[in-house]
């Protein structure tokens, strides 16, 4: 089976302070996603990593940076947490486009059980 | 830029009844479209998927939907519910050259009463 692991499952961390949210795969995927899940708005891309060093801003990137230095990990990074950024934040990996049988067109994203963040 | 809309924010239904969570998406070209569960505490789980052919595609646990280019829509259907259904409901779209990103709906929350 496919596992997707994140860091933690609750965090609580000060207004200002810079927090890192890990998040890993077993599968040898070469895309990973991470999101943010707010009641009422759904999930929202935040970055993509399509490989490994090789990123891409999602819908709403600003106050958050990633990154990408193995394969199998993707960090996701508050520099200065704000309260606004208190969200469930949701890791996803999937295969590329065309690959795990050469004819889909889109490949199932697979997801981590999320991280809970508070920021006070 | 495609957008995805699931216009009920809960559902209640009795465990046993038929249930049918609509989904509708805006998108110049047919679009992938796909359905995800969210039990509470977990992460999201694909159910099924629409990349083309037949417009009726069953998933996992019984459920099915249907795409209706006509309307826009694909909406999510199970003959009859289990009090384990009770979750979050995620429609999404992919487009052609999107690089597998996806686009989700707002969600429905679904309750099933005993």
């Amino acid at each position: 089976d496919v596992k997707v692991t994140q860091s933690s499952r609750y965090l609580v961390k000060r207004t200002g302070e810079k927090v890192f949210l890990e998040c890993v795969q077993d599968m040898d995927h070469e895309n990973m996603f991470w999101y943010r899940q707010d009641p009422g708005l759904g999930l929202r891309l935040i970055y993509f990593s399509y490989d490994v060093k090789m990123k891409e801003k999602g819908d709403i990137p600003e106050g958050y940076s990633v990154s990408r230095e193995k394969k199998e990990r993707f960090s996701l990074i508050l520099e200065s947490a704000s309260t606004n950024q208190t969200s469930m934040y949701l890791c996803a990996s999937s295969l590329p486009p065309g690959l795990a049988g050469g004819s889909k067109p889109y490949n199932e994203q697979f997801f981590g059980p999320g991280t809970r963040l508070t920021v006070l | 830029a495609q957008s995805v809309t699931q216009p009920d924010i809960h559902i209640t239904v009795s465990e046993g009844a038929s249930l049918e969570l609509r989904c509708n998406y805006s998108y110049g070209a047919t679009p992938y479209l796909f359905w995800y569960v969210q039990s509470p505490g977990q992460g999201l789980q694909l159910l099924l998927k629409y990349f083309s052919g037949d417009t009726l595609v069953q998933g996992i646990k019984g459920f099915e939907a249907e795409f209706k280019r006509s309307q826009s829509s694909f909406n999510l259907r199970k003959p009859s519910v289990h009090w384990s259904d009770a979750a979050e409901y995620f429609c999404a779209v992919g487009v052609r050259g999107g690089g597998n990103k996806l686009t989700f709906g707002t969600g429905t929350q679904l309750k099933v009463e005993l």
